[in-house]
C-alpha cells in the first residue's frame, strides 16, 4: 500500500526567508504523481505544486520548488520569500495507480513569523 | 469556473443520530472523491466515484457510512447511526479525467461535523 510520511508536524518561518517542508512516501508503482497542497483555515485545499515521477527535473511554480529524490522516496517542498499568506498547513501527497486515488500525509503547519 | 460545491458547512448532532452530506463537483468533472479529515490528521479516502460508479470504497465503514451520485453529478454522503469518532471535516474533491494518473484534485471547503 502507498504511505505518505510528513515528520514536521509543525515549522516556522521569518517572514521572507526560506523554508524546507519534508515528505517520503512509499510505493511499488513506477507511474505516480507527487502533489503539495495548502490548506488555509477556510479548510480549503489548493493545489501548490506537482512533480512527475517520470521527469528528472524538479518542479518550480514561482516562490515554491520542490526537491525530488525518486531513488530516496523523498519529495521536500521549499518555499522561498516565505510571506505571511503562506501561513497554513501543508499536506504531501502521491497519486498514482489505477483510479488516480490521493493518499495523503498527515501535514505540516506553517507559521510565518511577521 | 465554479468550485466544488458542499453543504452545509458546519453540522452538530447528537450521537445515533443521522446526518447528510452534500456535495456539487465542478461541472464535467467525471471522478468525485469523499475524504474524512480528523483533526490533527491527514484526510482519508472514503470512497472514490467515476461518473456513477463506485471506483474504490474500501475504507468506507459500510455498516453506517453510505453514499451515491446520481446520474453522475450531485453526491450524498451518509452517516447513520453516527459515533463520536465520526467527529471530523468532510471534504468532497473532483478531477476531470479519471484516467490521467496527476489530474489534480479541486476541494471543497468541506463539512465539520461535531457528534456530540
Amino acid at each position: 500500500a502507498q504511505t505518505v510520511t510528513q515528520s514536521q508536524p509543525e515549522m516556522s518561518v521569518q517572514e521572507a526567508e526560506t523554508v524546507t517542508l519534508s515528505c517520503t512516501y512509499d510505493t511499488s508503482e513506477s507511474d505516480y504523481y507527487l502533489f503539495w497542497y495548502k490548506q488555509p483555515p477556510s479548510r480549503q485545499m489548493i493545489l501548490v505544486i506537482r512533480q512527475e515521477a517520470y521527469k528528472q527535473q524538479n518542479a518550480t511554480e514561482n516562490r515554491f520548488s520542490v526537491n525530488f529524490q525518486k531513488a530516496a522516496k523523498s519529495f521536500s517542498l521549499k518555499i522561498s520569500d516565505s510571506q505571511l499568506g503562506d501561513a497554513a498547513m501543508y499536506f504531501c501527497a502521491y497519486s498514482g495507480g489505477t483510479g488516480n486515488q490521493f493518499y495523503f500525509g498527515t501535514g505540516t503547519s506553517l507559521t510565518v513569523i511577521p | 469556473e465554479a468550485g466544488v460545491a458542499q453543504s452545509p458547512r458546519y453540522k452538530i448532532i447528537e450521537k445515533r443520530q443521522s446526518v447528510a452530506f452534500w456535495c456539487n463537483p465542478i461541472s464535467g468533472h467525471a471522478t468525485l472523491y469523499w475524504y474524512q479529515q480528523i483533526l490533527g490528521q491527514g484526510p482519508k479516502l472514503l470512497i472514490q466515484f467515476q461518473n456513477n460508479g463506485v471506483v474504490d470504497d474500501s475504507q468506507l465503514p459500510k455498516d453506517r457510512f453510505s453514499a451515491e451520485r446520481l446520474k453522475g453529478v450531485d453526491s450524498t454522503l451518509k452517516i447513520q447511526p453516527a459515533k463520536l469518532e465520526d467527529s471530523a471535516v468532510y471534504l468532497c474533491a473532483s478531477s476531470l479525467d479519471p484516467f490521467a494518473i496527476g489530474a489534480e484534485a479541486f476541494f471543497g471547503q468541506g463539512t465539520r461535523l461535531t457528534v456530540v
